[in-house]
């Protein structure tokens, strides 16, 4: 059962932008500690999206970003393409718990 | 260029234990901790635990404490998660990830290692 609380999934057309929600509480992101985000295809191990809030790895394009805000952090995709459909999760630090955590994850899908 | 490789798909009885190793190449392996974490199918990311490679020290998820136990061998550049006492709950990919930014988050992961637990 996971601390950071995420839609499901969430959808949208070529081209369109979508937001992913990743909702904690003050003992991890209310806490002031960095959201990091894993784009993860099919079949394959997590990939590095986005780190301490909204810093993107070298090789991740602009297109997607991350902001944060009191207990809640975020991930928008914009220009969505269809190589963006995959599960995304985000990734933080509770103190209660001692350890790291992602949330409960959301499938984006390309219509 | 940076590469953490495991070792390969294990089948286990309910009740047995599992040995996953992670070999890491491409940087100083007792420069960055290394962490494990899961994901049971269709199911999302579990963290287990991290150990410093350099120390030896652990840390594990509360969940998994007394059950799991990392350790490394630095001659050889890898590290290695033991689960004991195995149920079928435990039917998972464990992936091996290295701790960057004071270890807080993952830019390198293995390929994953399916486990399956089945009498």
């Amino acid at each position: 059962q996971s601390v950071l609380t995420q839609p499901p999934s969430v959808s949208g057309a070529p081209g369109q932008r979508v937001t992913i929600s990743c909702t904690g509480s003050s003992s991890n992101i209310g806490a002031d500690f960095d959201v990091h985000w894993y784009q993860q295809l099919p079949g394959t191990a997590p990939k590095l999206l986005i780190y301490g809030n909204i810093n993107r790895p070298s090789g991740v394009p602009d297109r997607f970003s991350g902001s944060k805000s009191g207990s809640s952090a975020s991930l928008a995709i914009t220009g969505l393409q269809a190589e963006d459909e995959a599960d995304y999760y985000c990734q933080s630090y509770d103190s209660s718990l001692s350890g790291y955590v992602f949330g409960t994850g959301t499938k984006v899908t390309v219509l | 260029q940076v590469q953490l490789v495991q070792s390969g798909a294990e089948v286990k009885k309910p009740g047995a234990s599992v040995k996953v190793s992670c070999e890491a190449s491409g940087y100083t392996f007792t420069d960055y901790y290394m962490h494990w974490v899961r994901q049971a199918p269709g199911q999302g990311l579990e963290w287990m635990g991290w150990i410093s490679p350099n120390t030896g020290g652990t840390n594990y998820a509360q969940k998994f404490q007394g059950r799991v136990t990392m350790t490394r061998n630095t001659s050889i550049s890898t590290a290695y998660m033991e689960l004991s006492r195995l149920t079928s709950d435990d039917t998972a990919v464990y992936y091996c990830a290295r701790g960057d930014g004071s270890g807080s988050y993952f830019n390198y992961w293995g390929q994953g290692t399916l486990v399956t637990v089945s009498s």
